[in-house]
């Protein structure tokens, strides 16, 4: 089935690691975005990036970095920098450009708990 | 920057009951508006968008918004709410350059309870 694959579901994290979340998407989408949702936040974003090899800062990009290598693969690392990284982190993708590319869809999300 | 705002934090509303959810927007240009649905621990299913043309639309799960341009706001309703409607619901707007998203600003949600 096409969609959108986070992993893992859940994550614990010991202070002043790194760690790495994985998303994949099968839908043959250009862009990719990663968002953190924390309680009475809504979501926020963090990276996107609308096509290989390039990406863009969102609104909360300190202490985060992604990379693009592939079309369907959009890594997240939250490093040690991210003082407060303990939240649900939710990946989407859209196609990109016209009509098509107006939708954004998510994946099912990971949970970071820094322990 | 545009902006999203979800006036209501927590609705509730018993089961039967008509339900809306209101959602006020501040964008310069013509909007592209969403709302989505997440049930808890659970990642983000769209319920409906609008882009241009009928000011009203359908969804899934029995849902439809109203975009009203002269108030800036997307509502979404829905004329009898079941219990698997419980959720937390998300209104956004997308902005784009270059032809490209450049990602969605969400409103905080409003959490929709139903009474039986």
């Amino acid at each position: 089935d096409g969609g959108i694959t986070q992993s893992p579901k859940y994550l614990f994290r010991k202070e002043g690691q790194n760690v790495t979340l994985s998303c994949e998407q099968n839908l043959n989408h250009d862009a990719m975005y990663w968002y953190r949702q924390d309680p009475g936040q809504g979501l926020r974003l963090i990276y996107y990036s609308q096509i290989v090899n390039d990406f863009q800062k969102g609104d909360i990009a300190e202490g985060y970095s992604v990379s693009r290598e592939k079309k369907e693969s959009f890594p997240l690392t939250v490093t040690s920098a991210q003082k407060n990284p303990t939240a649900f982190y939710l990946c989407a993708s859209s196609p990109y450009g016209g009509q098509s590319g107006n939708t954004i869809y998510f994946g099912e999300g990971s949970w970071l708990t820094v322990v | 920057a545009q902006s999203v705002t979800q006036p209501d934090i927590h609705i509730t509303v018993s089961e039967g009951a008509s339900l809306e959810l209101r959602c006020n927007y501040s964008y310069g240009a013509t909007p592209y508006l969403f709302w989505y649905v997440q049930s808890p621990g659970q990642g983000l299913q769209l319920l409906l968008k609008y882009f241009s043309g009928d000011t009203l639309v359908q969804g899934i799960k029995g849902f439809e918004a109203e975009f009203k341009r002269s108030q800036s706001s997307f509502n979404l309703r829905k004329p009898s709410v079941h219990w698997s409607d419980a959720a937390e619901y998300f209104c956004a707007v997308v902005e784009y350059s270059g032809g490209g998203a450049d990602g969605l600003t969400f409103g905080k949600g409003t959490h929709l309870i139903i009474q039986p």
